[in-house]
């Protein structure tokens, strides 16, 4: 596609429930990052995939968070057990290489708040 | 490791007055620098980068940075402010031995009629 896309752009879930927040790379991007932006941060770096395979994924803040890339296009954020500390802008990021030179072209978020 | 230190959660300017974000960074070796701009609602965007070369880098909309390697600086200018500026700013990191690009957490800018 053009951009990014990011689905939902919100959701609203209950603590303990169970999420998937979707991202649609741009066509052709091998590398994708999840970022987590909390009220008044910058993004914080979640994990990254080249491919299907997550190159790095040392920023998920526990074994709650899993994401998944299967056939090296769309990537799923699943969020287990919900907690109202997960509320914040889940951030999806694509770039052409794996070089961080070129830098990204973000998604507009998707927005979850924990009740 | 890798870090990024925004001075100013906030700036405010005056429309046609010069626009100064600061930013420094901390980086064990030579750094790849970006500024990005997030509009409300939207995702962000590259606004400019330094990799290697030239150290005052030009990005959109007239803004530009100078990369200061002594002082560990990367500061974001533009002579004059205009309304449609008013936005968040974020620089972010990448030492180009990682995976990650660190972004600092944020200047939002003001301006003024």
């Amino acid at each position: 596609g053009a951009g990014v896309s990011q689905t939902p752009s919100n959701k609203v879930t209950e603590k303990g429930k169970y999420v998937e927040l979707r991202c649609d790379p741009i066509s052709g991007h091998t590398a994708l990052y999840w970022y987590r932006q909390s009220l008044g941060q910058g993004p914080e770096f979640l994990i990254y995939f080249q491919g299907t395979g997550a190159a790095d994924d040392s920023g998920l803040p526990n074994d709650r968070f899993f994401a998944v890339r299967p056939e090296g296009s769309v990537s799923t954020l699943k969020i287990q057990r919900t907690e109202r500390g997960d509320s914040a802008v889940y951030l999806c990021a694509s770039s052409s290489t794996p070089d961080r030179r070129e830098g990204y072209t973000f998604g507009s978020g998707t927005r979850l708040t924990v009740v | 490791a890798q870090s990024v230190t925004q001075l100013g959660s906030h700036v405010s300017v005056s429309e046609g007055a010069l626009v100064l974000l600061r930013c420094n960074y901390s980086s064990s070796v030579p750094p790849y620098l970006f500024w990005y701009v997030q509009y409300p609602n939207q995702g962000l965007q590259l606004l400019l980068k330094y990799t290697t070369g030239a150290t005052l880098v030009k990005g959109i909309n007239g803004f530009e940075a100078e990369f200061k390697k002594s002082e560990t600086s990367f500061h974001l200018t533009k002579p004059s402010a205009h309304m449609s500026d008013a936005a968040e700013y974020f620089c972010a990191v990448s030492d180009g031995g990682g995976f990650k690009t660190i972004f600092g957490a944020g200047t939002r800018l003001f301006v003024k009629a």
